[in-house]
């Protein structure tokens, strides 16, 4: 089936830092997400993005991190600078469609893990 | 807000058992939320296992089945006979909205489940 790849799989990186984590959705994919997984918690929702927007996002999604998806090339989720607590793996999905309810299927990548130091 | 409670795992259990995970769920903004079963393969994204959005149906898929109860807010999920195959992390999830961006899905913390020969 469709693929979301996710771009490295573990990053680390040192307290106050930039990281960017990448995202390859599927081809013809129009809507893009990040969400945030803590070790032994609930996977949660960051944010969504459409035609170049920021369409919702939740009280996780800091002013320290920013989406774009530059010339239809990799979704990203940038964090600057990281804290520790943003040491969690970060999951990319896409979907074709929208919010029409059960329509949108989302598609997840393998996530990302990340380790801030 | 929302949330959604799983069995807690790891489950074990024989090939050709029975399997079920028990999913509730609580949803503040409405009153049918679409529900979702993801299972994530070792290694892979998560991917959409079954989806059901209207109260009262059943969805199922490669053998498994979930039945979407609003009156006990349930959608737990069965197998009558597991193969090793479905050894991987479920997870319940819901989606409470219905305007016209998409969907921020509310995760269980998932069910890891392993079957042995």
């Amino acid at each position: 089936g469709p693929k979301v790849l996710q771009i490295p799989s573990h990053q680390i990186i040192d307290m106050g830092q930039m990281v960017t984590l990448n995202c390859d959705p599927v081809s013809n994919h129009l809507y893009f997400y990040w969400y945030k997984q803590i070790l032994g918690q609930q996977m949660e929702f960051l944010v969504n993005f459409y035609n170049g927007k920021v369409m919702e996002k939740s009280k996780l999604f800091k002013d320290q991190f920013s989406v774009e998806r530059p010339d239809g090339s990799y979704f990203t989720l940038k964090i600057q600078p990281t804290a520790l607590e943003d040491s969690a793996v970060y999951f990319c999905a896409s979907s074709l469609l929208g919010g029409a309810p059960g329509q949108n299927t989302l598609y997840f990548g393998a996530g990302t893990r990340l380790s801030v130091l | 807000g929302d949330s959604v409670t799983q069995t807690e795992g790891p489950v074990t259990v024989s090939e050709s058992e029975s399997l079920i995970i028990n999913c509730t769920y609580s949803a503040t903004s409405i009153a049918y939320p679409n529900l979702f079963w993801y299972v994530r393969y070792p290694g892979e994204g998560l991917q959409l296992l079954l989806k059901v959005i209207t109260a009262g149906q059943k969805g199922s898929s490669r053998g498994f089945e979930a039945t979407y109860n609003k009156e006990t807010t349930s959608f737990h999920l069965q197998k009558a006979s597991v193969q090793e195959s479905d050894s991987a992390v479920y997870y319940c999830a819901l989606g409470d909205r219905v305007d016209n961006y998409a969907q921020g899905l509310t995760f269980g913390l998932g069910t890891r489940v392993s079957v042995f020969p």
